[in-house]
C-alpha cells in the first residue's frame, strides 16, 4: 500500500515569503506528526494531530508556524514570513494509534531552503 | 541541552562483524526508547524499541540493551550487512504520551 507522501519534495523560497508543505498520511492512520530536521540534527517534534485536532503543538517554535488537518487526513504545515533559519527538512509521520510510541511511518520529507 | 545524545557521529564496521551503536539520555522521566534507521532521501523507518521495564529486546539480528541506572542504551547488529549502512537515530519518550526526542544520529558504514 502507499506510504506517507509529502509534497513538494523541495521548496526554495525567499526570506519573508509564505510557504505551505503538504502531507498525505497512510490511509486510516488517525495520528499525524510533523517534525523538522536541521542539518546534522535529529528530527525535532513540531506538532501532533489526533484526527482533525492538534493534540499537542508544543514544538512549534513561534507563531509563524501553523498546521491544519481539516478532514482528519491530509495535513498542511504553513510557515509565514519565512526566515533563513527555517531552512531544514520537514518530515511528516503517521501512526495507527494515538501514542507517540506507536510505530510512526515517515514520509521522505520536504527540503525547505530559504534564501 | 540535549536530552538524548549519540556521541559517535559515525561508525565503520566490517561485514559479518558486530555493530554497536550507543545512546545516552539525561531525562529520568523517559520510559520508552526506540531506534529508527534512515537511508538517504528517505524518511526514518522504525527498527526496534524497548520499554523501561525491560533491559533487553531482540528482533532477528537487532538487539537493544537498556541500562537504566546508567541512562544508557545500545543497539547491537549482528552480523552486520552492507544493507545496514544508514543513519541510526535513538529516540525516547516519557510517561504521559510525550513527544519523541531524537538524538543526532550515528552514521553506520558496513564495509564488504
Amino acid at each position: 500500500g502507499a506510504g506517507v507522501s509529502q509534497t513538494p519534495s523541495n521548496k526554495v523560497t525567499e526570506k519573508g515569503k509564505y510557504v505551505e508543505l503538504r502531507c498525505d498520511p497512510i490511509s486510516g492512520h488517525t495520528a499525524l506528526y510533523w517534525y523538522r530536521q536541521s542539518l546534522g540534527q535529529g528530527p525535532e517534534f513540531l506538532i501532533y494531530f489526533q484526527g482533525t485536532g492538534a493534540a499537542d503543538d508544543s514544538g512549534l517554535p513561534n507563531d509563524r508556524f501553523f498546521a491544519v488537518r481539516p478532514e482528519g487526513s491530509v495535513s498542511t504545515l504553513k510557515i509565514q514570513r519565512t526566515e533563513r533559519g527555517d531552512s531544514a527538512v520537514y518530515l511528516c509521520a503517521s501512526s495507527h494509534g494515538g501514542a507517540h510510541t506507536d510505530t510512526q511511518y515517515f514520509g521522505p520529507g520536504t527540503r525547505l531552503t530559504v534564501l | 541541552d540535549q536530552q538524548v545524545k549519540q556521541n559517535s557521529p559515525s561508525l565503520s564496521v566490517q561485514e559479518g562483524r558486530i555493530s554497536i551503536l550507543n545512546c545516552d539520555y539525561t531525562n529520568s522521566m523517559f520510559d520508552y526508547f526506540l531506534w529508527y534507521k534512515k537511508y538517504p532521501a528517505e524518511g526514518p523507518t522504525f527498527l526496534i524499541s524497548i520499554s523501561s521495564i525491560k533491559d533487553k529486546n531482540e528482533d532477528g539480528r537487532f538487539t537493544v540493551f537498556l541500562n537504566k541506572s546508567a541512562k544508557h542504551l545500545s543497539l547491537h547488529i549482528v552480523p552486520s550487512q552492507p544493507g545496514d549502512s544508514a543513519v541510526y537515530f535513538c529516540a525516547a519518550s516519557g510517561a504521559g504520551n510525550t513527544p519523541l526526542v531524537f538524538g543526532k544520529g550515528t552514521r553506520l558504514s558496513v564495509i564488504a
